[in-house]
């Protein structure tokens, strides 16, 4: 079965401490993106990747970091500067980055809760 | 600036039908997709509209004028399943979706 997979579906993590969210997707697209969900706004755009080894600042990149190992993989990592990291995390993946309006496919979601 | 403008809540009876209306200003334009969001779980793909006119996909159809940068989603024969939020995210120039609060569709017997 072809999708996005994010990891874990619920993580608790105490404050001042660094946590990486795993995103992976068997569907060989080319761009993965990481939003942020709070309660009552939009999706914003934390960081996104069209193409292995570089990624692109979204709108509220402070406080997290990415990286793009491999086609498949996009972790990441909510450190200590990011100052209300309590949210719901989305991944999303497109097949062609650049070239068009890609649909974009969401993983499951990870609700990241900082105590 | 960038701005999208979607009621936050309506209500409608199973059966029926409903329009949500998705009004938007962006910096150029490529197109505009709709998602839904059960609560507690990720966005999915409903429709993508680039030209005007209106797009029809069984009981969901999504409409779309870019010279009044509006767009509506219209939902045919409500299900109580269609309880959700409903997402309008335009896309920009930079290809970059920009993403409204939602509606929040209740749906009653």
């Amino acid at each position: 079965d072809g999708g996005i997979t994010q990891s874990p579906k619920y993580l608790f993590r105490k404050e001042g401490q660094n946590v990486t969210l795993s995103c992976e997707q068997n569907l060989n697209h080319d761009a993965m993106y990481w939003y942020r969900q709070d309660p009552g706004q939009g999706l914003r755009l934390i960081y996104y990747s069209q193409i292995v080894n570089d990624f692109q600042k979204g709108d509220i990149a402070e406080g997290y970091s990415v990286s793009r190992e491999k086609k498949e993989s996009f972790p990441l990592t909510v450190t200590s500067a990011q100052k209300n990291p309590t949210a719901f995390y989305l991944c999303a993946s497109s097949e062609i980055a650049g070239l068009g309006a890609d649909t974009q496919y969401f993983g499951p979601g990870t609700r990241l809760t900082v105590l | 600036g960038q701005n999208i403008d979607q009621p936050t809540e309506m209500t409608a009876t199973e059966g029926a039908i409903v329009q949500i209306n998705c009004t938007y200003q962006t910096s150029g334009f490529n197109g505009l997709f709709w998602y839904q969001q059960h609560a507690g779980e990720a966005p999915t793909f409903l429709s993508y509209n680039v030209l005007d006119g209106l797009e029809e996909k069984g009981r969901f159809s999504s409409f779309l004028s870019r010279s009044k940068g509006y767009s509506y989603l219209l939902l045919k024969e409500l299900q109580m399943k269609d309880s959700a939020s409903y997402l309008c995210a335009p896309m920009d120039s930079n290809y970059q979706l920009i993403w409204g609060a939602g509606t929040k569709l209740i749906i009653k017997p």
